[in-house]
């Protein structure tokens, strides 16, 4: 069965420093695709970035990267020079296969960007 | 950019109501999707909509849930007679590899 966890369940950084939320994952199929969103105050759930199983190279999305560690079944999410309004919840979700099927959640990590 | 739209934006019914999501996926998406998140906890996956059909559904989805593709823009979830426990954001999500989501419907149940 899938399954996503998130560690973290809060964070406290200092703004423009870099932060790296944890994301570890479970499933037996060798196709899968992993995504972050995130969740502002407002409620909206606002994609990140996607990373494929067979991608070969990290996913970059602006100041987002995604940290894709295949062996240790661990996808973290990198925010680079952290800025006041990250500061939101953040999912990890999988899904399997590379097909358009469902997502799972992780529990989220609350960031908190300091001024 | 093109976005999943959805509407309203908060809904308030009173228990045993019917109630209709409404939302309006990216126009070249093929898959469609309904989640939910009970507030303070994660997103719940409900329903998933293909090709004018329903191809996954969780135990969350019962009888007292049904989508609809009733034309060729909009995609609907409606709550047949709402619970207290229905009270979540629903989300909709349209898909071509990379899932987006919807800004959501607060639905509140009194």
């Amino acid at each position: 069965a899938q399954k996503i966890t998130q560690t973290q369940p809060g964070m406290f950084v200092q703004e423009k420093e870099a932060v790296t939320l944890d994301c570890t994952y479970d499933t037996s199929d060798p196709s899968y695709g992993l995504f972050w969103y995130k969740q502002p105050s407002s409620g909206e759930m606002i994609f990140l970035i996607y990373q494929g199983s067979y991608d070969q190279q990290n996913a970059t999305e602006g100041r987002y990267s995604l940290n894709f560690q295949k062996a240790r079944k661990s996808a973290n999410l990198v925010i680079s020079a952290s800025q006041l309004g990250d500061s939101a919840m953040y999912f990890c979700a999988m899904r399997d296969g590379l097909g358009d099927d469902k997502i799972i959640f992780g529990k989220g990590t609350r960031l908190h960007i300091l001024p | 950019e093109p976005e999943v739209t959805q509407t309203p934006s908060h809904q308030v019914t009173q228990m045993g109501q019917e109630v209709i999501l409404r939302c309006v996926p990216i126009s070249n998406h093929l898959y469609f999707y309904w989640y939910r998140q009970i507030l303070g906890q994660k997103v719940e996956f409900l329903v998933s909509f293909y090709n004018n059909e329903i191809s996954e559904k969780s135990e969350i989805f019962d009888d007292q849930f049904s989508v609809e593709r009733p034309d060729g823009s909009n995609f609907t979830l409606k709550i047949r007679s709402t619970k207290l426990e229905d009270s979540a954001m629903y989300f909709c999500a349209s898909s071509d590899l990379e899932q987006y989501f919807g800004p959501g419907t607060r639905l509140t149940v009194t």
